[in-house]
């Protein structure tokens, strides 16, 4: 069974401030994916990463994913009021098309 | 990326009722899409793989005959929840995967059932 598991679990910070996500495994993933979702609403994607070493940038969110393909991060620079909400790193490669969710990170930025 | 709505939003219902729940591919046919389950301040948990034309595959722990999964078509898969308890009770998310190369899925944005 593959298990991912996201630290921290919750983060409340000051608007302006940077933060890092990290989401690690023990098992080797052919892709992982990021998501932002707010409350009552869907999941909606952040970022796909694919190669060990990766790294992707979106605006102020710099993704990364581990060497071996085992691990990943989110850095967020000077953080604002809308990056608020749970960020959940997922894992593909289980086979069946699935995908492993990590356990997720509550986001508060506060002014 | 992939557009996908549900129907309902929202659904309150009595306890022995069933409830359907709509997902809905609006800008690509997916023979795959995805049902989940998401409790306050949790991860999303896979209940099933919905494939088209197909028996559902669900996960291990997930009861088949009380969620009843349907994807007669290659753009709407619908979960329909046969007598509902409180337990019940769940944010329930769908997904597509297009399968263009990658493993990235789209979700949709959730239906919220309450069993009273």
């Amino acid at each position: 069974t593959q298990l991912l598991e996201q630290s921290p679990q919750f983060l409340s910070i000051q608007e302006g401030e940077n933060l890092t996500v990290y989401c690690n495994s023990s098992s080797v993933f052919s892709s992982l994916q990021w998501y932002r979702q707010e409350p009552g609403e869907g999941p909606v994607l952040l970022v796909t990463v694919v190669t060990g070493g990766e790294v992707k940038k979106l605006k102020r969110l710099t993704f990364q994913f581990g060497d071996a393909r085992k691990d990943s991060s989110l850095h967020i620079t000077a953080a604002q009021p809308g990056d608020t909400g749970l960020y959940l790193c997922a894992g593909a490669g289980g086979g069946g098309n699935k995908l492993t969710f990590g356990t997720g990170t509550q986001l508060k930025v506060e002014l | 990326g992939a557009v996908v709505s549900q129907h309902p939003s929202w659904v309150i219902c009595k306890s022995g009722t069933s409830v359907k729940i709509e997902c809905r591919s609006l800008d690509f046919q997916a023979t795959t899409m995805f049902w989940y389950r998401q409790f306050p301040k949790q991860s999303l948990m896979l209940m099933a793989t919905s494939n088209e034309g197909s028996k559902a595959t669900y996960e291990q722990g997930v009861e088949k005959d009380k969620f009843l999964i349907n994807h007669a078509s290659l753009t709407l898969s619908t979960l329909t929840v046969t007598s509902a308890h409180p337990e019940d009770s769940s944010f329930y998310i769908c997904s597509v995967y297009p399968g263009l190369g990658t493993d990235t899925q789209y979700f949709g944005p959730g239906t919220r059932l309450t069993v009273l």
